[in-house]
């Protein structure tokens, strides 16, 4: 069946600095790649997406490209900020019996200082 | 704004209690998803309903089950409350569409606390 593995947490940067999470997945079809953040007592959104492979899905600085290759969906962002302090998950939508179903990674804590 | 609108933010139940969990949305979707949230486990997908009154297992769907009367509102219950469902729940919806890029609206969540 189709599942979704990211890094364990948590990860700890300074301000400024680089940011990977790696996420890899695998899915017997061709699924739509996501990432979705979820901040302190708040409920998950959508960060960003990759429908196709190669597809590069973008927002707020932050990267994550759709490798078919190596099945895998790394997030990056080139400089952090307090406030991207919150759970990132990386999920796969793929087709299930009457529509589309989403999985998730287990999920990876970042923590940045100022 | 567009909302998903979970009815309670934190309950605690008793063991062998029915609990019912609501959630609405505005939007006008047609697919709604209950998930649970555990640390270390991510979220996993208890029940999921493409339709009014259709409903679909998901991967972990014992212990619950749900009700979709209407298409905005999506009902989690729990028959018999048990210390194992202590737990984060989670309620998504989307518009259903034929490509894949089906994105998810999440509610705030309700946190459960079964005694």
């Amino acid at each position: 069946g189709n599942s979704v593995t990211q890094m364990e947490g948590p990860v700890t940067l300074s301000e400024e600095a680089f940011l990977t999470i790696n996420c890899t997945y695998t899915a017997t079809g061709y699924p739509s790649l996501f990432w979705y953040v979820q901040y302190p007592g708040e409920g998950l959104q959508l960060l960003l997406k990759a429908t196709k492979a190669d597809d590069k899905g973008s927002n707020k600085g932050f990267e994550a490209t759709y490798r078919k290759e190596t099945t895998s969906f790394h997030l990056e962002k080139g400089s952090v900020q307090v406030s991207d302090s919150a759970v990132y998950f990386c999920a796969l939508s793929d087709y299930n019996t009457g529509g589309f179903k989403t999985i998730f990674g287990a999920g990876t804590r970042l923590f940045v200082k100022a | 704004d567009v909302k998903v609108t979970q009815s309670s933010r934190y309950l605690v139940k008793r063991t062998g209690e029915k609990v019912f969990l609501e959630c609405v949305q505005d939007m006008d979707h047609e697919n709604m998803f209950w998930y649970r949230q555990d640390p270390g486990l991510g979220l996993r997908l208890i029940y999921f309903s493409y339709d009014v009154k259709m409903k679909e297992k998901g991967d972990i769907p014992e212990g619950y089950s749900v009700s979709r009367e209407k298409k905005e509102r999506f009902s989690l219950i729990l028959e018999s409350a048990s210390t194992n469902q202590t737990s984060m729940y989670l309620c998504a919806s989307s518009v259903q569409k034929s490509s894949g890029a089906n994105v998810l609206t999440f509610g705030a969540g309700s946190r459960l606390t079964v005694l």
